[in-house]
C-alpha cells in the first residue's frame, strides 16, 4: 500500500498571499488530521477530519481551513499568509478517528513565507 | 505548565548504551503514542500504548496510567537511532493530541 502523501513538498509564498496544501491518505482510510510543526513551537495540531466532517480543530486563527472530500483526500488552506505560517505541515491519516486507531504521517510540505 | 512533558530534551551518549526517554502528562488520556522524527520530517508513528508495556525490536515502551507517567527504551543504541523522539496523548476528554516538545537524541559511533 502506498504511504500517506503530500503535494506539494516545498513551497515558497510572499507575505499576504494563499497557499493550498494537499495530502491524500493511505488507501481506506478515513481519518486525516493536519498539523504544524515549528522550531519553537514544536507540533501543534490543526485539525481532523473524518468522512469529511471537520471533528476537531486546533487553536489556530481563522485563516487556517481544510476540507476533506469523499475519497478522503483532504486541502489545507491558509489565507492572508504571515512570515509566522513558515513551518512544516504534516498530514496524518488513520483507519478511524485516533486514538482507537494508528496515525500514519506524510513527509510534509515544507512552505516558506517571504 | 505543559500538559505533556518529556526529558530529557537532549541526549547524547555512545553506541551501544542503553537509552531512556521519559514522558509525564497532566491530562486524562484514552492513548499515549511515541513518534520518531528523523532530519528531513520524516514522522514515523513507532507505539501507541493505553496500559502495560509494548516490544518492537530493541524499543520497549512502557506506561504507568495511575502516575501518568510513560517511558521509551532503546536497547543496545545504533547511530542511527540518532532522531527527535515525541511523546503525544490522546486526551479522553476530546480526542485531541497534545504534543510533547520532543528528545533530541544522539547516539556516536
Amino acid at each position: 500500500k502506498a504511504g500517506v502523501t503530500q503535494t506539494p513538498r516545498y513551497l515558497i509564498k510572499t507575505r499576504g498571499q494563499q497557499v493550498t496544501l494537499s495530502c491524500s491518505p493511505i488507501s481506506g482510510h478515513r481519518s486525516v488530521s493536519w498539523y504544524q510543526q515549528t522550531p519553537g513551537q514544536g507540533l501543534q495540531f490543526l485539525f481532523e477530519y473524518f468522512s469529511e466532517t471537520q471533528r476537531n480543530k486546533g487553536n489556530f486563527p481563522g485563516r487556517f481551513s481544510g476540507r476533506q472530500f469523499s475519497n478522503s483526500r483532504s486541502e489545507m488552506n491558509v489565507s492572508t499568509l504571515e512570515l509566522g505560517d513558515s513551518a512544516l505541515y504534516l498530514c496524518a491519516s488513520s483507519l478511524a478517528l485516533p486514538p482507537q486507531e494508528t496515525q500514519y504521517f506524510g513527509p510534509g510540505t515544507r512552505l516558506l513565507v517571504l | 505548565k505543559n500538559e505533556v512533558e518529556q526529558s530529557p530534551q537532549n541526549l547524547t551518549a555512545q553506541e551501544g548504551e542503553f537509552i531512556t526517554i521519559n514522558c509525564s502528562y497532566s491530562v486524562g488520556i484514552s492513548a499515549l503514542h511515541w513518534l520518531q522524527q528523523h532530519p528531513g520530517g520524516g514522522i514515523v508513528s513507532l507505539f501507541m500504548l493505553s496500559s502495560g508495556k509494548k516490544k518492537h525490536g530493541r524499543l520497549i515502551a512502557t506506561i504507568n496510567i495511575q502516575e501518568k507517567h510513560s517511558s521509551l527504551h532503546i536497547t543496545a543504541s545504533h547511530p542511527r537511532d540518532s532522531a527527535v523522539y515525541i511523546c503525544a496523548v490522546t486526551m479522553d476528554s476530546n480526542y485531541q493530541l497534545i504534543w510533547g516538545a520532543g528528545t533530541k537524541l544522539i547516539i556516536k559511533p
